[in-house]
């Protein structure tokens, strides 16, 4: 089975501008979680889709959104970047979400200049 | 709500010591915990998982770790250390009921000496 991919693994944009990362989850896998990591903040929940629907989101602005499409594929976008936007960006599938075992993709490296 | 604490953002051991890497977690529901690990410019593997059958849960490569409720731990262990652990080290918590998002510690750097 293909593991989780992420496109593009690294991305550099330049302030205010808007970036749109993809995941590819697991195949039947049906819940997506995406995440931010960074060095001061560490791991940080943005929000969970499943079929279609987002199921949960964490504290982040309103720049920060998703969606995800029948076939299970998810996309994130950030809008008017900033330079701490600049993190690695995780995007992780399961099953059914929850409690059951998250599989993490390698991360889109975006750096905010 | 839930939440881990990782005690010690970096550990040094010496090839072959016992590896211990230390979780307390905080939960108002009995919760299921996790261990991953993060390899350079990599995403995150998962190691091993507690999910309420036997407090002693062995890993990948080697790895165990005890569930201990009076304790509120859930301590990550190695006999024998190899190069090749030399990584992050994160815990994480979840609810055992609902769907509720991971919530990950800050991680531990376990560097690994010759």
């Amino acid at each position: 089975k293909a593991g989780v991919t992420q496109t593009p693994r690294y991305l550099i944009k330049t302030r205010g501008q808007q970036v749109t990362l993809s995941c590819s989850p697991i195949s039947g896998h049906r819940s997506v979680s995406w995440y931010q990591q960074t060095p001061g903040q560490g791991l940080q929940f943005l929000f969970e889709y499943f079929s279609e629907t987002q199921r949960n989101k964490g504290n982040f602005p309103g720049r920060f959104s998703g969606r995800q499409f029948s076939n299970s594929r998810s996309e994130m976008n950030v809008s008017t970047l900033g330079l701490g936007d600049s993190a690695l960006y995780l995007c992780a599938s399961s099953s059914t979400g929850g409690a059951y075992e998250q599989y993490f993709g390698p991360g889109t490296r975006l750096t905010v200049t | 709500a839930q939440s881990v604490t990782q005690l010690g953002s970096h550990v040094s051991v010496s090839e072959g010591a016992l590896v211990l890497l230390r979780c307390n977690y905080s939960s108002s529901v009995p919760p299921y915990l996790f261990w991953y690990v993060q390899y350079p410019n990599q995403g995150l593997q998962l190691l091993l998982k507690y999910t309420s059958a036997a407090t002693l849960v062995k890993g990948i490569n080697g790895f165990e770790a005890e569930f201990k409720k009076s304790e509120t731990s859930f301590h990550l262990t190695k006999p024998s250390a190899h190069m090749s652990d030399a990584a992050e080290y994160f815990c994480a918590v979840i609810r055992s009921s609902g769907n509720t998002p991971l919530v990950f510690g800050k991680g531990t750097r376990l560097s690994v000496i010759a």
